[in-house]
C-alpha cells in the first residue's frame, strides 16, 4: 500500500494554531475511523498523540485535536509551545489488516 | 508500568541476517498485538508487519515477504524480528510497538539500530 500524504513541513509562532493534513484513499483513511497521530522528537521513539481520528490518550494535552473529512485527516495543535516542535506522523488502518504511515511533517515553532 | 525494551545496536554485512528482540513487561503479553516499524536515517516510519502473541500468527508487508520472520516466546514475553538477506537499504532503527487491536500503536520500544555495511 502507498504511504499517506503529509506536507513535509509546517510552522507557527508560540500561542498560534497549526493544522497538519494527512491524505489517503478510501482503502485507508476514508474507509475507517482508525487514524492515529504520533509525535517524534529527534532520537526518540514515536509517541501516540491521537487515536481513532480524535481521541486523546491520557496525558496528552487538550491542545492536540484530530478530525477527518473524506480521505483527509487533520491534526491541529492549538496554543503552540516550544516543546511541540517535532516530527508528526499520521497512520491509518488499511484494507486487509494493514497499517500505513504518512511521510511525516516537521513542525517548527518559530 | 508497560515497558518494551529492545536489544542493542547491531552491525551486519550485506547478505547476513539480523534478529532483534523486544522484551515486554507490565501487561498481559498475549492480549496485545506487536508490530515492527522501521525508520531509515532521516526518513519516515515504515510499517513492516504484525504478530499476534496469542497464537503466533503474523502478517507482513509484501515487500518483506520471504525475508522477514516475526516470532514470540510466551514463556519470557519476548517478541523477535528476524530480517534476512540484508542490504544497505535495510540500515534503520527498528521499533517494536504494541496495540490492542490493529491500531493504534500505544507503547513503543526505544528502537534498535541495525547498520548494514561491508
Amino acid at each position: 500500500q502507498s504511504a499517506l500524504t503529509q506536507p513535509p513541513s509546517a510552522s507557527g509562532s508560540p500561542g498560534q494554531s497549526v493544522t497538519i493534513s494527512c491524505t489517503g484513499t478510501s482503502s485507508d483513511v476514508g474507509g475507517y475511523d482508525f487514524v492515529s497521530w504520533y509525535q517524534q522528537h529527534p532520537g526518540k521513539a514515536p509517541k501516540l498523540m491521537i487515536s481513532e481520528v480524535s481521541k486523546r490518550p491520557s496525558g496528552v494535552p487538550d491542545r492536540f485535536s484530530g478530525s477527518k473529512s473524506g480521505n483527509t485527516a487533520s491534526l491541529t495543535v492549538s496554543g503552540l509551545q516550544a516543546e511541540d516542535e517535532a516530527d508528526y506522523y499520521c497512520s491509518s488502518y488499511a484494507d486487509n489488516n494493514n497499517v500505513v504511515f504518512g511521510g511525516g511533517t516537521k513542525l517548527t515553532v518559530l | 508500568q508497560v515497558q518494551l525494551v529492545q536489544s542493542g545496536a547491531d552491525v551486519k554485512k550485506p547478505g547476513a541476517s539480523v534478529k532483534a528482540s523486544c522484551k515486554t513487561s507490565g501487561y498481559t503479553f498475549t492480549s496485545y498485538y506487536m508490530h515492527w516499524v522501521r525508520q531509515a536515517p532521516g526518513q519516515g516510519l515504515e510499517w513492516m508487519g504484525i504478530i499476534n502473541p496469542s497464537d503466533g500468527s503474523t502478517r507482513y508487508v509484501q515487500k518483506f515477504q520471504g525475508r522477514l520472520t516475526m516470532t514470540r516466546d510466551t514463556s519470557t514475553s519476548i517478541v523477535y524480528m528476524e530480517l534476512s538477506s540484508l542490504r544497505s537499504e535495510d540500515t534503520a532503527v527498528y521499533y517494536c510497538a504494541r496495540s490492542l487491536t490493529t491500531t493504534p500503536l500505544d507503547y513503543w520500544g526505544q528502537g534498535t539500530l541495525v547498520t548494514v555495511s561491508s
